[in-house]
């Protein structure tokens, strides 16, 4: 079974630019998350997706990020235009629906703004 | 605000060292605590979801344990080996959310 997937690898931008992160989550797997890692901090949570629902974004730092998953598949996570402090690791997982289950997690992308 | 904290930060043993990392975590309104380990560049590999006070779960050489009533969790490696080099994460569910809330990390460095 193929686990989280996340693209791309590695995104290094300039300030003001737009970057567009892609998950694709384990298939059958209704919970969506995103997730960062500023260097040195711990691991924050952005938003949660049920199927194509935003469950909870309470952790999107500002409206400059934009998260979809259309069709309850693979969902992008935008930032535009980007900005120093968001650089870091965006992280994806995806569980399959119960609240105590795992979370699989993707690779991470690693973005740099400049 | 959750608040979870780990310990050490870092933590560099020899191999074939045993070791053990602490997870506080805040003891009301409990759901599960989750262990992860990261190495760098690779997807954090999900170790234990831990839900009832007293749990003791085990996977090879590691294992881990939950006192939900003050709120810890230890984390334990036997007879550690270089590969268990990597960042060890445990990440608190509070039962009225749905997100994790992670603890910054130990860093883990077994030398040959």
């Amino acid at each position: 079974e193929a686990g989280v997937t996340q693209f791309p690898s590695h995104s290094v931008i300039e300030k003001g630019q737009t970057v567009t992160l892609r998950c694709d989550p384990i298939s059958g797997h209704d919970n969506l998350y995103w997730y960062r890692r500023v260097m040195g901090k711990e691991i924050k949570f952005l938003l949660h997706f049920v199927k194509e629902s935003k469950q909870d974004e309470s952790g999107m730092p500002n409206n400059r990020f934009l998260a979809e998953r259309t069709g309850g598949t693979y969902s992008t996570l935008k930032v535009q235009p980007a900005e120093l402090e968001d650089s870091g690791v965006y992280f994806c997982a995806s569980s399959q629906g119960f609240p105590q289950e795992t979370q699989y997690f993707g690779p991470g992308t690693r973005l740099l703004v400049l | 605000i959750l608040n979870v904290e780990q310990s050490p930060q870092s933590l560099h043993v020899q191999e074939g060292d045993s070791t053990n990392f602490t997870c506080s975590f805040p003891s009301s309104n409990f759901y599960a605590l989750h262990w992860y380990r990261w190495e760098t560049a690779k997807s954090p590999e999900a170790l234990f979801v831990m839900t009832l006070n007293g749990d003791e779960k085990k996977k090879g050489r590691i294992s881990a344990t939950l006192n939900t009533k003050e709120g810890y969790s230890y984390l334990y490696i036997k007879g550690s080996q270089p590969e268990d080099s990597a960042t060890y994460l445990c990440a608190f569910k509070d039962s009225g959310y749905s997100t994790l809330t992670f603890g910054k990390g130990t860093m883990l460095l077994v030398s040959p």
